[in-house]
């Protein structure tokens, strides 16, 4: 089984409609992280988690919210989706880090369309 | 803005050639620094990590990382058409571990 996974992998949604992306690991590491991904964008951070009561803003946090209901699950809620939220979404998650910054660890994707 | 630039490509080698691709970053008290690889659709994959200054190698792979230039390389050897994908340079920036990444470098390689 999957370390890391997202659901759904695929979604079509309307102009104005809530969605919300769920994100698990069994990788058992406190850090979770929400990205974006768009064609010549790169990856963007919208909101990241360094353990279940420790949510920040990333990036790009407008028209976003996140959920950490428990160490391996971390959501991502569009309240009212828009067409410029189409994009391939990622989850992630890392170990605590030692010295230096910890590797993280990517879900399968998401892939959202906003009509 | 903390950044991180990388050259979009593509690059195409042929097959057996050395494939150098190369990042530079923004943020002098960057510490940490990754090359994931990405293919088409699906989620990015990490290839190295490197944390000092010089060359580390894995296999064909290697990284190389001058922080006083502020780039990091990475050298792929014998490139193999397997190798074609987009590949992520990434930085931890102010001193934290939220990473930035590059847009990445779209790499070919041709038989």
């Amino acid at each position: 089984d999957a370390d890391v996974t997202q659901t759904p992998r695929n979604r079509i949604t309307k102009t104005g409609k809530r969605i919300m992306l769920e994100c698990s690991q069994t990788k058992g590491h406190d850090r979770m992280y929400w990205y974006r991904q768009d064609p010549g964008l790169g990856l963007r951070l919208i909101y990241y988690s360094f353990d279940v009561k420790d949510i920040n803003k990333g990036e790009i946090s407008d028209g976003y919210s996140v959920s950490r209901q428990a160490q391996a699950k971390f959501s991502l809620s569009l309240e009212s989706a828009i067409p410029n939220q189409t994009a391939l979404y990622f989850c992630a998650t890392s170990d605590s880090p030692g010295l230096y910054t910890d590797t993280q660890y990517f879900g399968p994707g998401t892939r959202l369309t906003v009509l | 803005q903390k950044e991180v630039e990388q050259n979009s490509g593509p690059l195409s080698v042929p097959e057996g050639a050395i494939a150098s691709l190369n990042c530079t970053y923004s943020d002098r008290g960057s510490q940490s620094f990754f090359w994931y690889r990405q293919y088409s659709g699906k989620s990015p994959e990490l290839i190295m990590s490197i944390y000092s200054n010089g060359d580390k190698e894995d296999g064909r792979f290697t990284a190389q990382l001058n922080k006083a230039s502020q780039y990091v390389s990475l050298l792929i050897r014998d490139s193999q058409p397997s190798d074609s994908a987009t590949y992520l340079c990434a930085v931890n920036i102010d001193n934290t571990d939220k990473l930035i990444f590059g847009t990445g470098t779209r790499l070919q390689v041709f038989p």
